[in-house]
This record gives C-alpha cells, sequence and structure tokens, in this order.
C-alpha cells in the first residue's frame, strides 16, 4: 500500500518561501504515475497545486505558476514544492499525492495526511 | 477554468437511506468525472473514477453516473461511516479542478 508523507514548517512569513517535501514509502516513484501537490482552505476548497513525473516533467496550476516549483529526488523516493512570495492567501492545508489517469488528465488515489502550514509574522 | 458545482451544498439523512448528490461542469467533460469522500480531519477518499468506476474496496453501496456536464453520486443504504463531506473533480484539461463540495449529515 502506497504511503505518502509530507513535511516541513508549519509557519512561514509573509513573503518568504513555503517548501515542503513528500516521503513515499511501498512504491518507487520511477515506477510511472505522476506525483503531486494539493491543498485545501476554507475559502478555496480543493485546490490543485501541480503535478511531476520522476524524469522532471511538469505542469502547475496556471494561477500559482509564476511562484512554483516542484522537483524530484529519486534516490530519497521523495518530491518536493516550493512556493515563493507567501501571503495569508497561502495559508492551508497541503497534501501530496499520486496522480493516476495520465498528464493532463489526473485524478487522485493516494494521499498524504496533509499538514497545515500558516502564513503569519 | 472549468467550475464543478455540486447540489446540495450540504443534506440530512438517515441510515439506510438513499442519496444522491449531483455534479455539473461548466462545459462538457465526457466522463473525467471522479468522486472523493473526505472525513474531518482527514485527506479525501477516492470513491469513484472515470464517472462510474468504483475505486478498490469502495462498498459497492457507492455508484456513479452521467457524462458530458451532469453527474450524479449515489449511497444505497446510507451507513453511519458514510456521513462525511464529498467532492467531485474533473480531469478534462488543466487546471484540474472540484467541487464546492456536499456534507452528508444525520438527520
Amino acid at each position: 500500500q502506497v504511503q505518502l508523507q509530507e513535511s516541513g514548517p508549519g509557519l512561514v512569513k509573509p513573503s518568504a518561501t513555503l517548501s515542503l517535501t513528500c516521503s513515499v514509502s511501498y512504491f518507487s516513484i520511477t515506477n510511472g504515475f505522476y506525483w503531486t501537490w494539493l491543498r485545501q482552505s476554507p475559502g478555496k476548497g480543493l485546490e490543485w497545486i501541480g503535478s511531476l513525473y520522476y524524469n522532471g516533467y511538469t505542469q502547475n496550476n496556471p494561477s500559482l505558476q509564476s511562484r512554483i516549483t516542484l522537483s524530484v529526488d529519486t534516490s530519497k523516493n521523495q518530491f518536493s514544492l516550493n512556493l515563493n512570495s507567501v501571503t495569508a492567501a497561502d495559508t492551508a492545508v497541503y497534501y501530496c499525492a499520486r496522480a493516476r489517469g495520465g498528464a493532463s488528465s489526473y485524478y487522485f488515489d493516494f494521499w498524504g495526511r496533509g499538514t497545515l502550514v500558516t502564513v503569519s509574522a | 477554468d472549468i467550475q464543478m458545482t455540486q447540489y446540495p451544498s450540504s443534506l440530512s439523512a438517515s441510515v439506510g437511506d438513499r442519496v444522491t448528490i449531483t455534479c455539473r461542469a461548466s462545459q462538457s467533460i465526457d466522463g473525467y468525472l471522479h468522486w472523493y469522500q473526505q472525513k474531518p480531519g482527514k485527506a479525501p477518499n477516492l470513491l469513484i473514477w472515470a464517472a462510474s468506476n468504483l475505486e478498490g474496496g469502495v462498498p459497492s453501496r457507492f455508484s456513479g453516473g452521467g457524462s458530458g456536464t451532469d453527474f450524479t453520486l449515489t449511497i444505497n443504504s446510507l451507513q453511519p461511516e458514510d456521513f462525511a463531506t464529498y467532492y467531485c473533480q474533473h480531469s478534462y484539461n488543466i487546471p484540474p479542478t472540484f467541487g464546492q463540495g456536499t456534507k452528508v449529515e444525520i438527520k
């Protein structure tokens, strides 16, 4: 059974960079599938941030495109999210997930437990 | 972006009831529609993929239907563990977007 676990700071200052890592267990991220970040906030609901393949191919939400960097570390079976220039609107529970369906047609079958990130001074 | 609208936003039902939730897309998405269940403090859980395919391990009382712009999630004989919030999501194009959720509460 695939397991995913998010890690990173729970508090980020405004204008700083939010950095999260997702560690994947019991499944190699090089075995296909797309690896994904999503977030959930009371104001915006569930929102797809972006997905990446183990070879470095990424697709990002156009609404966040200019602020997102997704990366993968196959040696550690991890993938990461950097979101820069954060504001209070970026406060949310952030999830990592595995995506099925192929590029540009994602749906999500395994999720991490989620981590709350608060943007505040 | 394609907008996903769910009806109703919330409903009250009793154990044993049949419940139907509707999801409408702002344009045709063929069958690229998926349903999730989320309980408080937990991540969403995939129930139905591609409109009508039951995810492995999901009870058969859950079923999905529809195509184009209108889709339904039906729960036959509601069980205590089914009280949760349900979300639809399209995967027709980028970005995939979710409905606002339907909260199923105990009557």
